[in-house]
Formats: structure tokens, C-alpha cells, sequence
């Protein structure tokens, strides 16, 4: 059974940099399929950040593609999310998941992390 | 890339069905049939229900049901119950690689 588990600080300052870590179980990074990061305002929804495939391929969202950078450790089974320069608008919970181009899906999901900017 | 546009809230009584829409563009949701739904009951992690416009994951109930027809899909869930109550999301597949989701739709079972 794949599960996903966020880990990172719960805050950051303004302009500095966000890094959260997905660590994987249950299930070989390497084996296939993309992993992702998705995150949610506090009550809003969600907006798609970035996935990345087990080679290093990245795919990231327009608005955010400046500030982002997903990588992957598959010997650690990990992957990581880094957003710089940011704002109190970046403050949301952070999810990451396993994500199915083919097929359209994203699944399992982390239970999330909350991340506040702030001062 | 904007969000898929789907009604704030929707509401049924048990047993009932309702359908919740998801508009998006040809960018998106007109020109792939890799529309999925997320469930998302408070304070918890959002759970797939439907993928590939009608597909249905292992374990979720076929009260579940997706469609599409131009550039929005629907989701269709009958029988309703108490349970069922929960915010729910659209997500399509868009050009360049790319992701995009709907803005949420608060289900209300009365």
C-alpha cells in the first residue's frame, strides 16, 4: 500500500525559501508513474504546483515555474518541493501525491502540511 | 492556465441524485478525456472518485459517476447520502504537461 508523508517547517519568512519533503513508502520511486505537489489555500482549492517523473523530468505550473523547483532522491525514496521569494500568498497546506499522466489521476495523496508565511 | 469553473455549492436530500459541472476550455477539459474528481471531506486529504471522464478506482462506489460533453464534465452522484457531504474538486489534464484544477463544489446532503 503506497502511502505519502510531508515533512517540513511550518513556517517560513517572507522572501525566503519554502522546502517541504514527500518521503514514499510502500512503493519504489523508480518504478514508474509522476509524483506531485499540489497545495491549498487556507478555504480555497487547490492549485497544481509541479510533478516530477523518477529521470528528473519536470513539469511545473506557468504561474509558479520562476519560483519552483522539484527534485527526486530515489535512493532516499524521496522527492522535494522548493519555492522561493514567498509572500504571505503561498501560505497553504502542501500535498503531495502520485500522479497518472495516462491515466489522468492523482492518488494516494499525503495528509499535508500546513506552511504559513509570515514575519 | 485559469481554474475549471464549477458552482460554489449543490445541494440534495438522502437518496436523490445531483450532478456537479466543470467548465473549463479546448486547452483543457475540450480536448482530453483525462478529467478526474477529488472528495475532500474537511481537514482531510482530497480522496480520487472518478478518472479518465468515467473511470472508477478500485473501492469507490458506482453511486459515482462521471461524463463529458464538450468542454465540461460532470459528476454524478445518486442515491446520496450523509456521508457524501464534502467539498469536491475537477481536475483536468492541459496542454504543455500541465494540470489544472476546478475552484470546489460544496456538496450539502439535507
Amino acid at each position: 500500500q503506497v502511502q505519502l508523508q510531508e515533512s517540513g517547517p511550518g513556517l517560513v519568512k517572507p522572501s525566503e525559501t519554502l522546502s517541504l519533503t514527500c518521503a514514499v513508502s510502500g512503493y519504489s520511486i523508480s518504478s514508474g508513474y509522476y509524483w506531485g505537489w499540489i497545495r491549498q489555500p487556507p478555504g480555497k482549492g487547490l492549485e497544481w504546483i509541479g510533478s516530477i517523473y523518477y529521470s528528473g523530468r519536470t513539469y511545473y505550473n506557468p504561474s509558479l515555474k520562476s519560483r519552483v523547483t522539484i527534485s527526486v532522491d530515489t535512493s532516499k525514496i524521496q522527492f522535494s518541493l522548493k519555492l522561493s521569494s514567498v509572500t504571505a500568498a503561498d501560505t497553504a497546506v502542501y500535498y503531495c501525491a502520485r500522479s497518472h499522466y495516462g491515466s489522468g489521476w492523482f492518488d494516494p495523496w499525503g495528509q499535508g502540511t500546513l506552511v504559513t508565511v509570515s514575519s | 492556465q485559469s481554474a475549471l469553473t464549477q458552482p460554489a455549492s449543490v445541494s440534495g436530500s438522502p437518496g436523490q441524485s445531483i450532478t456537479i459541472s466543470c467548465t473549463g476550455t479546448s486547452s483543457d477539459v475540450g480536448s482530453y478525456n483525462l478529467v478526474s474528481w477529488y472528495q475532500q471531506h474537511p481537514g482531510k486529504a482530497p480522496k480520487l472518485m472518478i478518472y479518465e471522464v468515467s473511470k472508477w478506482p478500485s473501492g469507490v462506489s458506482n453511486r459515482f459517476s462521471g461524463s463529458k460533453s464538450g468542454n465540461t464534465a460532470s459528476l454524478t452522484i445518486s442515491g446520496l447520502q450523509a456521508e457524501d457531504e464534502a467539498e469536491y474538486y475537477c481536475c483536468s489534464y492541459a496542454d504543455s504537461s500541465t494540470w489544472v484544477f476546478g475552484g470546489g463544489t460544496k456538496l450539502t446532503v439535507l
